[in-house]
């Protein structure tokens, strides 16, 4: 089945700086990539997602890279705010079965 | 509100209890599946719907025992549980493969 590993589990950012996440996955015909956001107490939230025909996707300051031979696919946030504070998850999907990573919670620092 | 709802929002429940938890979407979606979150691992896939019909079970324990009746409505049946089930667990819904997967607010079941 599939694995996905993401990286790093914590990650402090001061307000204005960037900050970035990756994750690798494993099954190769794994063609679609959401990531979502989730704030403490609430549901996870889709906030971007790419396509395996798609190598970068950007929506204002969030962008998602998808590198399909390496395997690997990131998130950059430019200009982080504290609203961006929450745990980030991404996933692989293939055939309607999502796989998650284990979730970064970023911090960002006022 | 996203369109998909779970109930209860909190369940406490003994060990030799049966419960259910319910989940109902109103976007007209197709599949539907149940995670549970711990801190031990984030988001757990545990069953997935496809038109009805389970597509996938991923290795989950007997003792929880999913039911989608309709499109719209998905169960997960809670028989002797064990405190290390105490978790939130979260229903999500989607259109079609390769779409986005709208979550419910879950239901934080906590077995003592």
């Amino acid at each position: 089945g599939e694995n996905v590993e993401q990286h790093p589990s914590t990650l402090s950012v001061q307000e204005g700086d960037s900050a970035v996440i990756k994750c690798t996955y494993s099954d190769s015909a794994s063609n679609y990539f959401p990531w979502y956001k989730q704030e403490l107490g609430k549901r996870p939230q889709l906030i971007i997602d790419i396509r395996s025909n798609v190598g970068e996707k950007k929506d204002q300051r969030i962008a998602v890279t998808l590198n399909k031979t390496a395997k690997h696919f990131s998130l950059h946030i430019t200009e982080t705010q504290p609203e961006d504070s929450a745990v980030y998850f991404c996933a692989a999907s293939r055939n309607q079965k999502v796989t998650f990573g284990t979730g970064t919670k970023l911090q960002v620092i006022p | 509100e996203t369109g998909v709802t779970q109930t209860p929002r909190h369940l406490v429940m003994g060990m030799t209890n049966k419960k259910s938890l319910k989940c109902e979407q109103h976007l007209g979606h197709n599949a539907m599946y149940w995670y549970k979150q711990s801190a031990k691992k984030p988001l757990e896939l545990m069953f997935v719907y496809s038109l009805e019909e389970r597509v996938e079970n991923n290795s989950v324990p007997s003792r929880f025992s999913p039911e989608c009746p309709n499109s719209s409505h998905l169960f997960l049946h809670l028989h002797t549980l064990q405190p290390e089930d105490s978790a939130l667990y979260l229903c999500a819904s989607s259109s079609q493969e390769g779409t986005e997967a709208f979550f419910g607010q879950g239901t934080r079941l906590t077995v003592v």
